[in-house]
This record gives structure tokens, C-alpha cells and sequence, in this order.
């Protein structure tokens, strides 16, 4: 079945760093795909999105691009802020579901 | 602003009772919802999904005659945890789709029930 995976956190970074979370896909056709990120304590809120192969999502300074031959949708930012630590989660949507990765949970240090 | 609400956003109950959640969608009536259950520090599962007027869909391995789910109108889903155990701890979270847009938009979450079962 469908299913995604992204890489194990905690992800550790300094204020201004440069944030790569990687996240693969497993899916029948080219689903679209979603990253969204929860805070502390709350729901998900949705970051950003792409609904086909070659879109680049992006939202808050973050960026994704839809890679179908790599089935990927890495997620990037150039330059984290402290309010950046959260929990991301990658997600595919499969016939109106939602399927989603493990989640990477980002610490972010002044 | 929020789009799905839920409620409460956190309950504590003793083993043996029963607890419902509520799941409202506020910007538009929702004839699904689903329900995702996340234990601490993981991914989110889908638990089931809830069809206004008619039953709800369970995931494989979800005891329906435990969590009871019900869509009695456009605005509002439950979900009951029946007699309730230790192990059914966890964050539990619900979700729609405004059926305005098509069946790839996101999803909208509310902000999860925390249940915490002694």
C-alpha cells in the first residue's frame, strides 16, 4: 500500500541553519502531497502543499518540490528561526485520506 | 481562523467510564470526517473515517464497539472511547475537508483531544 517515510528526528539546529528534512513516498500514481507541522500540545496545521510532479509548495519560508522520479518532497528553509521547533509531519493523500510519515520533531537553539 | 473545532481539548477519566469528543466543522458542512489517534512521539493513525447519516468506515485492527463514531449532522462528529482503559491514553485528533474543494485539498485538524484514562 501507499506509504511514507521521513528521516528520523530529533533534528537538531542552531538559529539561521539550514533545515533539509528529507521525506519519501511509496504510492500508486502521483498522489498529492502535503507537509504539516505541529506544535506543542496542538493539531496540524498544514505548511504547504504540491498536487503534481514538479510543484514546489511553499509557505513561511519553507519549500518543497514534488520529485517524481526521486519520489521525494524534500522540505527546506534557509534560515530557521527558534518559533521553527515543531513537529513535521510529510503526508500523501490517498483516495481523500491522508496517509502520513513518522513525523521529525526540529529543536532549534538561539 | 480554525476552521474544525474540538472539544474538549483534554479530559482525564477513571478505567471503566466512557468519554466523548467532539468534532465540529465551523466554515462548512463536512458529510465526512475522519479521526486520527497519535501516541506520544509518533505518526498519526487513521482510526476511522465518519459519513454523515450513514456508519462510519474503521480502519483495519480499530474495534468499532469501542470507538464509537457519530456524524448525526454536517457540523458535528463524535467519537466515544468506551469503557475506557489505560491503554487507550493518547492524543486524539479529527479532521474534514471542505467539500467545496476537490477530494486532493488538505485536510483541516482541529487541535486534538488529549485522554488520559487512571
Amino acid at each position: 500500500g501507499d506509504s511514507v517515510t521521513q528521516m528520523e528526528g530529533p533534528v537538531t539546529l542552531s538559529e539561521e541553519a539550514f533545515l533539509t528534512i528529507n521525506c519519501t513516498y511509496t504510492a500508486t500514481g502521483y498522489p498529492s502531497l502535503f507537509w504539516y507541522v505541529q506544535y506543542p500540545g496542538e493539531g496540524l496545521q498544514l505548511l504547504l502543499k504540491a498536487t503534481k510532479a514538479d510543484d514546489k509548495g511553499s509557505n513561511k519560508g519553507f519549500e518543497a518540490t514534488y520529485r517524481k522520479e526521486t519520489t521525494s518532497f524534500h522540505l527546506e528553509k534557509g534560515s530557521v528561526q527558534v518559533s521553527d521547533s515543531a513537529v513535521y509531519f510529510c503526508a500523501l493523500n490517498q483516495g481523500g485520506k491522508l496517509i502520513f510519515g513518522q513525523g521529525t520533531e526540529l529543536s532549534v537553539k538561539p | 481562523g480554525a476552521v474544525v473545532s474540538q472539544h474538549p481539548s483534554w479530559v482525564i477519566c477513571k478505567s471503566g467510564t466512557s468519554v466523548k469528543i467532539e468534532c465540529r466543522s465551523l466554515d462548512f458542512q463536512a458529510t465526512t470526517m475522519f479521526w486520527y489517534r497519535q501516541f506520544p512521539k509518533q505518526s498519526l493513525m487513521l482510526m476511522a473515517t465518519s459519513n454523515e447519516g450513514s456508519k462510519a468506515t474503521y480502519e483495519q485492527g480499530v474495534e468499532k464497539d469501542k470507538f464509537l463514531i457519530n456524524h448525526a449532522s454536517l457540523t458535528l462528529s463524535t467519537l466515544t472511547v468506551t469503557s475506557a482503559h489505560p491503554e487507550d491514553s493518547s492524543f486524539y485528533i479529527c479532521s474534514a475537508r471542505d467539500p467545496r474543494q476537490n477530494n486532493n485539498s488538505p485536510l483541516h485538524f482541529g487541535n486534538g483531544t488529549r485522554l488520559t484514562v487512571t
